[in-house]
């Protein structure tokens, strides 16, 4: 199975100022149809999880454009270009190329 | 607009069985493949399974910590899905959530819990 191993597992950010996650995946995301499916979800405290980003890089509807993804094969990247206090909570990286899907363990937020 | 609605959880003792259902509105079910993931407390999102529409022959996969344990199944007259778990752990206490194929949409969530 395919393992995503995000880093860092804690990120603290001051207000105003930047912040970025990577994830990692074991094996390659480039599926045979050409696409990669590599997804960011964020998980606000006490709420249910909310896609933010699909396909490597493409933003959900409503999703603030200070949220962009990035990167290709095996290394992915979530950057925030500038943290807000309702950024705070739990981002996980999921790979949906392979069977069974996988998430990565959560980059918990919080403001400085 | 997209509604999902858990319902069913609770607490069961080791070794039981429960049944949580998801009811959905806003979209066309019968045309969507429906997921569950899980998250126990304090941690993170768990793929559980998924379950293809009737057209795409209707079939269930599973994640390895629920097959041959939990069945996936769908009522498209009444825009359900339904997890069925048996041989209930106490490792299977968390909050399911059901969502669409794609995790565009996910419900709140129910809570099961095991234990003794």
């Amino acid at each position: 199975d395919v393992v995503m191993t995000q880093s860092p597992l804690s990120l603290s950010v001051t207000l105003g100022q930047p912040a970025s996650i990577s994830c990692r995946s074991s094996q390659s995301l480039l599926d045979s149809d050409g696409n990669t499916y590599l997804s960011w979800f964020q998980q606000r405290p006490g709420q249910s999880p909310r896609r933010l980003i699909y396909k490597v890089s493409d933003r959900d509807s409503g999703v603030p454009d200070r949220f962009s993804g990035s990167g290709s094969g095996t290394d992915f990247t979530l950057k925030i270009s500038r943290v807000e206090a309702e950024d705070v909570g739990v981002y996980y990286c999921m790979q949906a190329t392979h069977w069974p899907r996988a998430f990565g363990q959560g980059t918990k937020l919080e403001i400085k | 607009e997209v509604q999902l609605v858990e319902s069913g959880g609770g607490l069961v003792k080791p070794g039981g069985s429960l049944r949580v259902s998801c009811a959905a509105s806003g979209f066309t079910f019968s045309n969507a493949w429906m997921s569950w993931v899980r998250q126990a407390p304090g941690k993170g999102l768990e793929w559980v399974g998924r379950i293809k529409r009737k057209s795409d022959g209707g079939t269930a996969d599973y994640a390895a910590p629920a097959k041959g344990r939990f069945t996936i199944s769908r009522d498209d007259s009444k825009n359900t899905v339904y997890l069925q778990m048996n041989s209930l752990k106490t490792e299977d206490t968390a909050v399911y959530y059901c969502a669409t194929w794609g995790l565009d949409y996910w419900g709140q969530g129910t809570l099961v819990t095991v234990s003794s």
